[in-house]
Order: C-alpha cells, then structure tokens, then sequence
C-alpha cells in the first residue's frame, strides 16, 4: 500500500517568518499535487509537479519535487494569516491517486 | 461555471435511515470521485467513477453505493447509515488524463453527515 507521510502534523508560526513542509513516500510518482484547504470548503488545487527536481513558484510558495520523485516540500516565505488552513500533497501512481494526511497551519497575526 | 456542487450540504440521520448525496459538476468532466474526511485520517477514496455508467471501489467502499447515470451526475448512496459514517464527504471531478492533464482534482464544499 503506498502511503504519503506529511510532516508536521500541525504548525502555528507568527506572521511573517518561513517555514517548509514534507510529504514522503518510500514510493515513486509520476505526479505529484498540493492543494489547500480552509475550514468548511474542500481542498483547491494549488500545483502540481511532475518532472524530478522540478520547482514551481506561486507568489510566496515554492513548491519541489524530489529527483527521485518519492517525495516534495512547500515553502511559504513571509507567511501571512491568509495562509493558514490545511495543505494536503497527493500522490499519482497509474490510475490511483493517494491523499496525505496534511499538515495543518497557523500563522498567527 | 459553478464547479463541483454537493447537495445537502449537512444531514442528520438516525441509524439505519438511508439517504443519497447528490454531486453535480458543469466541466464535462469524465472522472468522479466521492472522498469521506475523517479527523487524523485524511481524505479516503469511496467509489470512483472513470465514465457515464462505470463505477468502481476505492478504499472505503463498504456501506455505501453509487450510481453514475449521467456524465455531469455521481450520487453516493448509504442504504443503513451507521455511526461509522458520520463525516464530511467531498465530492470531486477530473478530467481524462492525458497530455499536461494529471488527474487534478475539483472539489465540491462537502457535505456534513452526521448519524446518531
């Protein structure tokens, strides 16, 4: 079964300061998504990856694609309190697409 | 275009009631997906559907059935609802993947079942 492990769990930082987050797998992707989502809505698709070492910027973020396409991170450079909510990566194998668990933010004004 | 829309958007049931989610999408979309989201569990594959008539399990699929009468249509069904299914349930679209197209996912604003 392949799992999609994202780290941290949970993170409350103060705006203005960076951060990284993780998703792993012991297994390769051909595609990789992230999406966020915000509290009583569903997940909107923020990008998605597909090349190894593959980077993609959308205004603060930066979003990478590991070389070995096992894995990706997120980082928000001066985040704000609009950025807060739930970021999900997901993993595309063949027909199957696998969800990550999230890691939940906060940035505190 | 309204997207990806879910009707009710919360619901009580009693154990044992049934009820059926409706999902509706307006971007010609051929893949459907109904997720249920549980606290410290992530979002969890129900049923997909590839195209009109075809459905197929995912994860999660006992108690629950679908039906993908139309294209734009994907309705999720609990015949006995039980309180194991209290949940949020989203709904999503994809187009066919192909050139440039990776299965991105559209989701609907969910659907807040609870079964007492």
């Amino acid at each position: 079964t392949q799992l999609l492990e994202q780290s941290p769990q949970f993170l409350s930082i103060q705006e203005g300061e960076n951060l990284t987050v993780y998703c792993n797998s012991s297994s390769v992707f051909s595609s990789l998504q992230w999406y966020r989502q915000e509290p009583g809505e569903g997940p909107v698709l923020l990008v998605t990856v597909v090349t190894g070492g593959e980077v993609k910027k959308l205004k603060r973020l930066t979003f990478q694609f590991g070389d070995a396409r096992k894995d990706s991170s997120l980082h928000i450079t001066a985040a704000q309190p609009g950025d807060t909510g739930l970021y999900l990566c997901a993993g595309v194998e063949d027909d199957k697409i696998i969800f990550g668990k999230g890691t939940r933010l906060h940035i505190l004004p | 275009n309204a997207g990806v829309t879910q009707t009710p958007k919360f619901r009580v049931l009693k154990t044992g009631q049934s009820m059926t989610l409706l999902c509706a999408q307006d971007m010609n979309h051929e893949y459907m997906y109904w997720y249920r989201q549980d606290p410290g569990m992530g979002l969890r594959l129900i049923h997909y559907s590839v195209g009109e008539g075809t459905t197929a399990k995912g994860e999660v699929p006992d108690g629950y059935n679908v039906s993908r009468l139309k294209k734009q249509n994907f309705l999720l069904g609990l015949e006995s609802a039980a309180p194991s299914q209290t949940s949020v349930y989203f709904c999503a679209s994809s187009y066919l993947p192909g050139q440039g197209i990776w299965y991105e996912q559209y989701f609907g604003p969910g659907t807040r079942l609870t079964v007492t």
